[in-house]
């Protein structure tokens, strides 16, 4: 069973930094995209990050370039989101996605139950 | 970025009813070297994480019950439910995935009328 469990999220001052993890289990971890999906509190989906298989390729939405990184721990069945310099409207439940190819162009076909990140004062 | 734009916002239909929601790109999805759109819907319960319906625009996921279907092509897509069920109340969403951002719809909250 595919399973993906988030961690990491909580309450952080703007400017702030906190990683999230997402375990993965229950498939070839190395052979999938990953990606994080947000969601602010009664809005709608956006996706933040994507990574390939290898994780060699990293994708990112223009709103995060440059604060956030994506990486994955193929040893450890572990995706990572690092994120820097936070803002309030970074706050949202973070989702961790499984991909259903390897590369990134691909639908999400298994989601983690997702973290709450709090970015305020 | 690609803009998806989903309607109706909103939707109200009746038990044992055809539910019919739209999604348009803002350019073309298709990938002309394989022929197939890179389009998804996605099903959101409340307080639950998506659920995958459909990839590549058309192609039901494994245990979604064939009342689920999609179609259409390059910038014009469909999620129609043939025969609403009580447990399908929840918000819709679709989401291109060829070329990053991702972007998804704004999604369309169905409920039973």
């Amino acid at each position: 069973e595919v399973q993906l469990l988030e961690s990491g999220g909580g309450l952080v001052q703007p400017g702030g930094s906190l990683r999230l993890s997402c375990a993965a289990s229950g498939f070839t971890f190395s052979s999938y995209a990953m990606s994080w999906v947000r969601q602010a509190p009664g809005k709608g989906l956006e996706w933040v990050s994507g990574i390939s298989g290898s994780g060699g390729s990293t994708y990112y939405v223009d709103s995060v370039k440059g604060r956030f990184t994506i990486s994955r721990d193929n040893s450890k069945n572990t995706l990572y989101l690092q994120m820097n310099s936070l803002r309030a409207e970074d706050t949202a439940v973070y989702y961790c996605a499984k991909g259903n190819c390897n590369g990134g162009s691909c639908a999400r076909d298994y989601w983690g139950q997702g973290t709450l990140v709090t970015v305020s004062s | 970025d690609i803009v998806m734009t989903q309607s109706p916002d909103s939707l109200a239909v009746s038990l044992g009813e055809r539910a019919t929601i739209k999604c348009k790109s803002s350019q073309s999805v298709l990938y002309s070297s394989n022929n197939k759109n890179y389009l998804g819907w996605y099903q959101q319960k409340p307080g639950q994480p998506p659920k995958l319906l459909i990839y590549w625009a058309s192609t039901r996921e494994s245990g979604v019950p064939d009342r689920f279907s999609g179609s259409g092509s390059g910038t014009d897509f469909t999620l129609t439910i043939s025969s609403l069920q009580a447990e399908d109340v929840a918000v819709y969403y679709c989401q291109q995935y060829y070329s990053t951002p991702q972007t998804f719809g704004q999604g369309t909250k169905l409920e039973i009328k």
